[in-house]
């Protein structure tokens, strides 16, 4: 089946550094990619779309200079956390699809210090 | 999207079959149904999704009434690792973004 693969599984940086985080989709290509982020005992929050070739689509209340997406191939979607504060410090997930249906990868647990 | 309301949590007997449900009484025609289950600390895994046919894979069947206001999974023999979170989503299209609601906790008991 698809096969979605995030790295780092885990991150600890220093507040105010950047953190990069890289989402593949191993065995199709993906036009498209999705951005989540996850808290403690919630539900998954969609944060942005990912489009190949384009700019990035942010929800309402997720700020784009923080958040920066690269979607550079369509096998590859990166999530930049830039200027991280410890109010960051989350699960980030990726999503990709070929077709159907929409796959995950085992997300990125993001501590700031 | 068409909103979903499930169970916050249930519990049951590993071995047993487990039905989860889910009620999304403002579907619309073209929307299918999705389920997804996310274990601690991982990514969510597709399980199943229909629109108005009943489906069944290795994993689990879905079960969408007549009306399509709703719709169960079953999880044909509950086992220890079937233990997670469990999202009823509605959507439009395929491979489109998802919007997650708050799920059922389902708890497996030896």
């Amino acid at each position: 089946g698809a096969v979605v693969s995030q790295h780092p599984s885990w991150v600890i940086c220093k507040s105010g550094t950047s953190v990069k985080i890289e989402c593949r989709s191993l065995d199709f290509q993906a036009t498209t990619m999705f951005w989540y982020r996850q808290f403690p005992k919630q539900s998954l929050m969609l944060m942005a779309t990912s489009n190949e070739g384009s700019k990035a689509t942010y929800e309402q209340g997720v700020e784009k200079d923080k958040f920066l997406i690269n979607h550079a191939s369509l096998t590859l979607s990166t999530l930049t956390v830039t200027s991280a504060h410890p109010e960051d410090s989350s699960f980030y997930i990726c999503s990709a699809s070929f077709n159907s249906p929409l796959h995950f990868g085992n997300g990125t647990r993001l501590t700031v210090t | 999207d068409a909103k979903t309301t499930q169970p916050p949590s249930m519990d049951c007997a590993e071995g047993r079959a487990a039905n989860l449900p889910c009620n999304h009484s403002t579907i619309s025609g073209n929307e299918y149904v999705y389920w997804y289950r996310q274990i601690h600390s991982q990514g969510p895994q597709y399980i199943i999704h229909g629109l108005k046919n009943n489906e069944t894979n290795e994993m689990a069947s879905l079960i969408i009434t007549e009306d399509r206001k709703s719709s169960t999974l079953i999880l044909p023999h509950a086992t220890l690792r079937d233990t997670a979170v469990y999202y009823c989503i509605v959507t439009g299209a395929a491979g489109n973004k998802l919007t997650f609601g708050g799920g059922t906790r389902v708890l497996v008991k030896p």
